[in-house]
């Protein structure tokens, strides 16, 4: 099984609400990331789990909270959103070596923040 | 400042021909140099891996370049379909943490 799930595909949520985005593998993979892509744009690194413990943070607002709670789920928790943070959010997984090693991409969740 | 061009407009080939894309950078030492193909909507494919000490990568129809001195990288999809019409991606591997950074990508439309 070489694939990355995310759910919802789809998400529409208010300023004030709170929302869970979700991202599941099989591939064995200890290294789960998180990624924002605007349209037209490319995808922007958020988090890097490693072993089920975050690794990167690249700085991103705390209304953004990750969670690895296993070696296969990844979750990204949403609080308090701005409607500049639509976008599609993308997860991916692989081996984590440092460097030189693919990344497998979900299908992404596109938000709307309204 | 650090950046990573890609062909800023999208290219227009016909079927049958070698589609070739650029990737430059500045400011950067990648150690690996990857490149993805994301189609609308969906997320990006990995394609091919080069090395810094590799010149070279083959794959079926595509080819990788990898030109440390001039902080370049080419790819070149031979034979070209429709089918091979998405936006395509580089990606410098820092080697940190297995960080990527990418570009903007290239859109490639193949014409029958």
């Amino acid at each position: 099984d070489t694939e990355v799930t995310q759910t919802p595909k789809h998400l529409v949520m208010g300023m004030t609400n709170k929302k869970s985005l979700k991202c599941e593998q099989h591939m064995g993979h200890r290294a789960m990331y998180w990624y924002k892509q605007k349209a037209k744009k490319p995808p922007e690194l958020m988090f890097v789990y490693s072993y089920e413990k975050l690794s990167i943070n690249e700085s991103v607002p705390s209304r953004f909270s990750p969670e690895c709670p296993n070696s296969s789920l990844l979750n990204l928790h949403l609080h308090a959103l701005q409607p500049e943070d639509s976008a599609l959010y993308l997860c991916a997984s692989s081996q984590p070596r440092t460097g030189g090693i693919e990344q497998y991409f979900g299908p992404g969740t596109r938000l709307t923040v309204t | 400042s650090q950046k990573i061009e890609q062909n800023s407009e999208a290219l227009n080939i016909q079927e049958g021909k070698t589609a070739t894309l650029t990737c430059n950078y500045t400011n950067y030492s990648p150690a690996y140099l990857q490149w993805y193909r994301q189609d609308p909507g969906r997320g990006p494919v990995f394609l091919l891996l080069i090395r810094e000490n590799e010149k070279e990568k083959r794959k079926e129809r595509l080819k990788v370049t990898f030109d440390t001195t001039l902080k370049q990288s080419l790819f070149h999809i031979t034979a070209s379909q429709p089918a091979d019409s998405a936006t395509y991606l580089c990606a410098l591997d820092l080697r940190r943490g297995n960080k990527l950074v990418f570009g903007a990508g290239t859109i490639l439309r193949v014409k029958s």
